[in-house]
């Protein structure tokens, strides 16, 4: 079976551009949550969706976006991207919606480099 | 304070030692604890997940954890230099729904 898969795989942009990020989930899965990581820090925790609705959100300012569509795929956006935006986009899927249990698994990750 | 906390390290061990690796976190209401291996340049893969107090053995992984004192670790028996990783202390927080909060990760050196 297939695993999480995001893409692109990496990404340049220039400050003040938009980026859109994609990742669908394992087969079955229905959650999808994104982190952010920068280089010797862990994940940070940006948004979790389950069944199509935000089930929650990290601290990042609200030009950070995401939807999930009715096939559980999501999409993470990301508007006049900084020079601090340049890290490591996450995508994690997970059976459920966080119940105890809910074991989130990575995608191979978008390397977003912001010039 | 951190809400999950790991030393940064490096650690380093000889081929066929015991490593250990250590995780602090500050909600006490915490109900579930992860553990993920990321090679450099690579996205975190989970090893092992502990909701009860006490150990858990997958293979040459043991996860240890005590809700009393608020400390989640991983034993990696007979370490190879393939364990050569940054091991990440994940902790889905109490009515937070999936979220995880990481450590920073703790660097992991084998010596063949």
């Amino acid at each position: 079976d297939a695993g999480v898969t995001q893409s692109p795989t990496h990404l340049i942009k220039t400050r003040g551009q938009h980026v859109t990020l994609r990742c669908s989930p394992i087969s079955g899965h229905k959650s999808v949550s994104w982190y952010q990581q920068v280089l010797g820090q862990g994940p940070q925790f940006i948004f979790q969706y389950y069944e199509k609705e935000e089930r929650g959100r990290g601290n990042f300012p609200d030009r950070f976006s995401a939807r999930q569509f009715p096939n559980y795929s999501s999409e993470l956006n990301v508007n006049a991207l900084l020079l601090g935006d340049s890290a490591l986009y996450l995508c994690a899927s997970s059976f459920s919606g966080g119940e105890i249990g809910g074991t989130q698994y990575f995608g191979p990750g978008t390397r977003l480099t912001v010039l | 304070q951190k809400e999950v906390e790991q030393n940064s390290g490096p650690l380093s061990v000889p081929e066929g030692a015991i490593a250990s690796l250590n995780c602090t976190y500050s909600d006490r209401g915490s109900q579930s604890f992860f553990w993920y291996r990321q090679y450099s340049g690579k996205s975190p893969e989970l090893i092992m997940f502990i909701y009860s107090n006490g150990d858990k053995e997958d293979g040459r992984f043991t996860a240890q954890l005590n809700k009393a004192s608020q400390y989640v670790s991983l034993l990696i028996r007979d370490s190879q230099p393939s364990d050569s990783a940054t091991y990440l202390c994940a902790v889905n927080p109490y009515n937070q729904g999936g979220k995880l909060i990481f450590g920073q990760g703790t660097e992991l050196s084998v010596k063949p």
